[in-house]
């Protein structure tokens, strides 16, 4: 069976802070997907990355970093010097290669106060 | 611009009266999902296509109704929507059902929010 456990359900804290957020995946597949999706209070759901099991490098594109590590099984997420537009609930999934569908987390209510 | 584009964003209906979201897609993507998401419960599939006229279950089928006669359109279909199908709901698709670099991330429409009385 698949899962993903974001064991943070609310984080809130003040702008230009550095937070983390947590993923931690179960799989017994050896080829899957990782990503993170953002859910801003407007509803949709947004892309944000996708890495794959054979491709342990970390990435960074602008204030957004992500740490993926097969041995631990996870792959967090962080945001350097938050910003009050970076408020929204985010979501970690997973899909094995050939599955029909993304395995989601249950998200992490991101808050950043002025 | 690339994008999934999803029709109603909003609607409040009652028991029993038949709607069908619409789901259109203008990446030329195989595979296209029906998702809805609930307090509690997160993201749950209800529906996939593969690919123009197959279909199968996800993990929440029961109520609805899905058809996929063109590539670019996986409408939903509640035949009689009561009101434990209130929810937000998403549809998505992606390049291919397979793996593959850069096939498989799926692309998400901005929402349905339903609410059925």
């Amino acid at each position: 069976a698949q899962k993903v456990t974001q064991a943070q359900t609310e984080i809130s804290v003040v702008e230009k802070e550095d937070v983390t957020l947590d993923c931690v995946y179960e799989t017994r597949d050896t080829t899957y997907y990782l990503f993170w999706y953002k859910q801003p209070p407007s509803g949709e759901l947004v892309f944000l990355i996708r890495r794959n099991s054979f491709d342990e490098q970390n990435e960074i594109s602008g204030r957004y970093s992500w740490n993926f590590q097969k041995s631990t099984s996870s792959f967090n997420f962080t945001i350097t010097a938050s910003q009050v537009v970076d408020s929204a609930v985010y979501f970690c999934a997973l899909k094995s290669q050939g599955a029909q569908k993304l395995v989601f987390g249950q998200g992490t209510r991101l808050t950043i106060n002025p | 611009e690339a994008q999934v584009t999803q029709n109603p964003r909003y609607l409040i209906t009652v028991t029993g009266k038949k709607l069908t979201v619409t789901c259109s897609q203008n990446m030329n993507h195989e595979y296209m999902s029906w998702y809805r998401q609930d307090p509690g419960l997160g993201l749950r599939q209800i529906y996939y296509s593969m690919n123009v006229e197959v279909t199968d279950k996800g993990d929440v089928p029961e109520g609805y109704k899905v058809s996929r006669k063109e590539k670019r359109n996986f409408p939903l279909i509640l035949e009689s929507p009561s009101p434990n199908q209130t929810s937000l709901y998403f549809c998505a698709s992606s390049l291919s059902r397979t793996g593959g670099l850069n096939t498989d991330t799926q692309y998400f429409g901005p929402g349905t929010r339903l609410t059925v009385l």
